[in-house]
């Protein structure tokens, strides 16, 4: 069974820090991997993709990274700020289908 | 193209009652999906579409739950005999085809609540 774990489930970090969200996966043959942002009672924002081949991608504070092999993958926050305050989903792409974590809510505090 | 537009945003019901949401996908996009988030949890994949072919349906989408895209255009997903557990979001998604198949674009969801 796929299936996508997200840790941890909540953070809480001072205006400017620097984190790390964590996402795992069982299953390796995925097509891609994506990074969702959720704000409260609202859709999906597609953050980053990340192709099965490739290592890692970046948007302006955002980087995330793939290891296949591994099965993970990690979504970094540079110089967090409070409007970055939101519930984070990783998913994996396997045929037509996202298999998505829960997520992780993050709070910003200014 | 203001994006996947969903209604209504929300809905409230009474259990035993049918409902219907719409779900207008980016015009271009010939795949669309459903997709079903319950509170403090991912979304769970019910059903795609592409074109009007339904191709692939999970199993959460009991009898109870029916999806059409006749025109291969904006689609409908229907609820009968509502329980209180089908209380969730429901997010559709489009897509294009090739390179992008798998770039999908969430609208905002229809909120439904079973009372």
């Amino acid at each position: 069974k796929q299936e996508v774990t997200q840790i941890p489930a909540a953070l809480s970090v001072p205006e400017g820090e620097n984190l790390v969200l964590n996402c795992s996966f069982t299953d390796s043959a995925i097509y891609n991997l994506q990074w969702f942002r959720q704000d409260p009672g609202k859709g999906l924002t597609s953050l980053l993709l990340i192709q099965s081949s490739q290592r890692e991608q970046t948007s302006g504070r955002l980087n995330a990274s793939l290891d296949k092999s591994s099965g993970r993958s990690t979504l970094y926050i540079a110089a967090s700020q409070p409007g970055d305050s939101a519930t984070y989903l990783c998913a994996g792409s396997y045929g037509n289908k996202l298999v998505f974590g829960a997520g992780t809510i993050l709070r910003v505090k200014s | 193209d203001t994006g996947v537009s969903q209604n209504p945003r929300h809905k409230i019901t009474k259990r035993g009652q049918n409902v219907t949401f719409r779900c207008d996908p980016i015009s271009e996009h010939n795949r669309l999906y459903w997709y079903r988030q319950t509170l403090g949890q991912g979304p769970e994949f019910l059903t795609y579409f592409q074109n009007e072919a339904q191709l692939e349906k999970s199993r959460l989408l009991s009898d109870r739950f029916s999806a059409e895209r006749p025109k291969g255009s904006f689609s409908t997903l229907e609820i009968q005999r509502t329980e209180q557990g089908d209380s969730a979001m429901y997010l559709c998604a489009s897509s294009p085809g090739g390179s992008g198949a798998n770039v999908l674009t969430f609208g905002a969801g229809s909120r439904l609540t079973v009372l």
